[in-house]
This record gives structure tokens, C-alpha cells and sequence, in this order.
């Protein structure tokens, strides 16, 4: 079975500052990983997905995380974040050999930025 | 290429009646699957369907169902609606291995 684990609930950043939000994965297969981005009163986006090849995977809007096998960890950065950057940020898994539907998602992480 | 759509929006619904939920997959997509998503539970997978059957299924009692028709659109049924069904609802499509998500459906029981 496959778990994620977004190990903080709420990260408090200031505007232009850097930000990294942590993810965690447990699974006994090899997998997908995605960061999704959710503002108020929307759906999902993808931001960015590891399928393989480099461990290091850019996505939309400045951001950019790294794969670390060893420690089972796909963490999302930015260099330096905007006011619209605030929303909750969800990462998820998936079993590399199962339908895309099979996803878990970590308990999101809300961003917010103070000016 | 449009998005995926969910209707309607937003919707308010009494203990014990049922709904009926609707999306409409990205043109091309045959898969579609239905999440609900609250504060206390965050997202949930429900089911999935592909090429009108379903696939996959989450861990939600049998008040939960779908179906999907043969254009790809699908629908998602509560029957004997509990104030804990109270959630934002979300539609995915996918083509292979990545999803994309509606708007969501914002149920509130009461």
C-alpha cells in the first residue's frame, strides 16, 4: 500500500522569500509523483509530475522538486514566491503499473504569503 | 480543448433526499473518476470509470454510485443524502497516467 505525507499543514512565507513544501511517500512499487495546486473554490491543477529521468522536475509557475529515492521524498520548491501563490498544495502518488485513478494524496499543505 | 466541466456547481440538498452529479470528461478522455474532498478527511477516491464500466472503486458505501455513458460523460448518484456528505466533489479525466480535474460540485447537506 502506498501512503503520502505532507508534513506541514501550514507554511507562512513572505513575499519573494523562497519556499519549500515537504513530501514524504511510502509504497513497496515503483511510482508517479505529482504536486497539485488548488485555489479557493477551484479543482486541481497539476503543477508538476516525476514519471522518471531526471530527479529534478520543473513545473508551471516558477516551481521545481526533486525526486530522492533514498528518502522517499518529492519536496516542492520556489526560489521566490508571489501574493499568487497563495492556495493549498496537494502531493500525490500513484502505483507506476495501475490506473492513473489509483492516486493517493497527502492532506495538502495551505501557502500562505504575507506582502 | 475545453476543460473538464462539472455541474452544477454548488448545490443544497436535505438529510435523506439523493443527487445526482454531472461531468463532462476533456474530448478523447475515456477515463473519469470521482473524489470527495473535505476538511477532515481531505481527498477521496470514489470510483472510476472507463469506457462505460467501472473500473476501480474507493472505500464508500453503496449510497455512493456512477456511471458513465458512451460519449464519456459521467454522472455520480448519493442516495439518502447524510449531513456527512457534506464535501466538495471532484471529476478527473485522464488519458494515461496524468489527471485533470473539474471545478467540483460544492454539496452541502442539511
Amino acid at each position: 500500500a502506498q501512503s503520502v505525507t505532507q508534513l506541514d499543514s501550514q507554511v507562512p512565507v513572505f513575499e519573494e522569500a523562497p519556499v519549500e513544501l515537504r513530501c514524504n511517500y511510502s509504497s513497496s512499487v515503483s511510482v508517479y509523483l505529482f504536486w497539485y495546486v488548488q485555489y479557493p473554490n477551484q479543482g486541481l491543477q497539476l503543477l508538476l509530475k516525476y514519471l522518471s529521468g531526471s530527479t529534478l522536475v520543473k513545473g508551471i509557475n516558477g516551481f521545481e522538486a526533486e525526486f530522492n529515492k533514498s528518502q522517499t521524498s518529492f519536496h516542492l520548491r520556489k526560489p521566490s514566491v508571489h501574493i499568487s501563490d497563495t492556495a493549498e498544495y496537494f502531493c500525490a502518488v500513484s502505483d507506476r503499473y495501475s490506473s492513473a485513478s489509483k492516486i493517493i494524496f497527502g492532506s495538502g499543505t495551505r501557502l500562505s504569503i504575507r506582502p | 480543448k475545453a476543460g473538464v466541466t462539472q455541474t452544477p456547481r454548488y448545490l443544497i440538498k436535505t438529510r435523506g433526499q439523493q443527487v445526482t452529479l454531472s461531468c463532462s470528461p476533456i474530448s478523447g478522455h475515456r477515463s473519469v473518476s470521482w473524489y470527495q474532498q473535505t476538511p477532515g478527511q481531505g481527498l477521496q477516491f470514489l470510483f472510476e470509470y472507463f469506457s462505460e464500466t467501472q473500473r476501480n472503486k474507493g472505500n464508500f458505501p453503496g449510497r455512493f454510485s456512477g456511471r458513465q455513458f458512451s460519449n464519456s460523460r459521467s454522472e455520480m448518484n448519493v442516495s439518502t443524502l447524510e449531513l456527512g456528505d457534506s464535501a466538495l466533489y471532484l471529476c478527473a479525466s485522464s488519458l494515461s497516467d496524468e489527471q485533470y480535474f473539474g471545478p467540483g460540485t460544492r454539496l452541502t447537506v442539511t
